[in-house]
């Protein structure tokens, strides 16, 4: 079992939908999570950081962690053409690797 | 701040030559990692450095593979000899310390022939 899993799509919505992305893990030393975004030929950049269990929201952006089951989510509220990038989760613990999962590539249509 | 800085952008090379790849990290932060990532294998960790001391370097795929960090702004990846699987694009990050957020540098396209 890889110690993150994430469906890497692709998935393609309308404008103005409500996007779900997910991820697993399986170490239970990772307490820092974190949305990388990346698009197309650019380097990943920082969206959402979570420690430990619960909600955080920036703007359009949800992140969530349930550590009791391992699971992590991104929720992105009225989706733009913009937001079409891949969506890369990110976790660790206390010696700060990073654990990507593969990315989920997402199509937001006009 | 101008952010991770890599270089070059774009990089095409024959079997055999040498390759090496460059990066400046966000000034002040202590922590500078590469990384390689490729569709088959996604996001791959090479190696580490803290105050520009290696740290862990168990993903650097075999001998070929050599980083270094001479100061705090500079650190380079070098591949030698280079071969067609080492196509991929390379990445830069640094983080500061006490945090668990890494910034990426724009990437090194690397091209083998």
């Amino acid at each position: 079992q890889k110690e993150v899993e994430q469906d890497p799509g692709p998935l393609s919505v309308p404008e103005g939908a409500i996007v779900s992305l997910n991820c697993t893990y399986s170490n239970s030393a990772f307490q820092y999570f974190m949305w990388y975004r990346q698009y197309s030929r650019k380097g990943p950049e920082l969206l959402m950081y979570t420690y430990s269990s619960g909600n955080k929201e920036d703007g359009r952006f949800t992140a969530q962690v349930d550590k009791s089951s391992k699971y992590i989510s991104l929720f992105i509220r009225d989706s733009q053409p913009s937001d079409s990038a891949t969506y890369l989760c990110a976790m660790t613990g206390s010696n700060y690797k990073l654990t990507f999962g593969k990315g989920t590539l997402l199509t937001v249509n006009p | 701040d101008a952010g991770v800085i890599q270089s070059p952008r774009h990089e095409v090379t024959e079997m055999g030559q040498e390759v090496t790849l460059r990066c400046k990290p966000i000034s002040g932060h202590d922590y500078l990692f590469w990384y390689r990532q490729t569709m088959m294998r996604g996001l791959e960790l090479l190696i580490y450095f803290n105050n520009n001391v290696p740290i862990d370097d168990s993903g650097m795929p075999e001998d070929r593979f050599s980083a270094k960090m001479p100061n705090a702004s500079f650190s380079t990846l070098k591949i030698q000899p280079s071969e067609p699987r080492d196509s991929a694009v390379y990445f830069c990050a640094s983080r500061i310390a006490g945090t668990g957020t890494q910034y990426f540098g724009p990437g090194t396209r690397l091209l083998v022939l």
